[in-house]
């Protein structure tokens, strides 16, 4: 069964950086997932698309402070410098035969 | 500029029916599958179905099979969510999300959703 495994939640101080994770369940492991952020009140952007060599295609906008990387199962998403506005919630998405799936999403808080 | 514009939620009872609308702009509309995605109050996203370009694969979350049907006008660049036996968990915000390629794949862009409630 496809899953995505993503930590409800995580926190990093204005101007660092942080590293989210989205996990691929077994045997699923060269998947392509695509990050979006859902900043309060406001619909979902798309970040960018992480394939399993760990390259990345972003988004028409995205800064460069937004970044994707693999390893394994997982797929993360990098934030540097991290700004007030990145605060918001995370998801990431990937598809199989007949099915779309999404994380459950994590909330980013930025201190 | 790619452009999803939905519209057609609202408040409807328990067992009714509704039709959403999402009109696209910006792009070659037949080129690309078209997604449905709903949020509830407070929750995380959740993918409803989706509808390759040519309109002919149709695929469905288990949560909504046999009650709503995915189609599409090429012709008018419009994308359709036909919702029927409506029940109280399906009360959620509705995205229009396009998809980066024919068939099924990751989304690259939103609408700004229409908000269905269904409620006594």
């Amino acid at each position: 069964q496809l899953v995505l495994t993503q930590s409800p939640s995580a926190s990093a101080s204005l101007g660092a950086s942080v590293k989210l994770t989205c996990t691929l369940s077994s045997g699923h492991s060269s998947y392509a997932i695509t990050w979006h952020q859902q900043q309060p009140e406001k619909g979902p952007r798309y970040l960018m698309e992480v394939n399993s060599d760990g390259s990345h295609n972003k988004g028409d906008g995205i800064p460069d402070r937004f970044s994707g990387s693999s390893s394994g199962a997982e797929r993360y998403l990098t934030v540097s410098s991290l700004q007030s506005e990145d605060e918001a919630d995370y998801y990431c998405q990937t598809w199989g035969t007949g099915i779309v799936v999404f994380g459950g999403g994590t909330k980013l808080t930025v201190l | 500029e790619v452009r999803l514009l939905e519209s057609g939620g609202g408040l409807v009872q328990p067992g009714g029916s509704l039709r959403l609308s999402c009109a696209a702009s910006g792009f070659t509309f037949s080129s690309y599958a078209m997604n449905w995605v709903r949020q509830a109050p407070g929750k995380g996203l959740e993918w409803v179905s989706t509808l390759s370009g040519s309109g002919i694969s149709t695929y469905y979350a288990d949560s909504v099979k046999g009650r709503f049907a995915i189609s599409r006008d090429n012709s008018k660049n419009t994308l359709y969510l036909q919702m029927n036996s409506l029940r109280g968990e399906d009360t959620a915000l509705y995205y229009c999300a396009k998809a980066e390629a024919y068939d099924q794949s990751g989304v690259d862009h939103w609408g700004q959703g229409t908000l269905v409630t269904v409620s006594s």
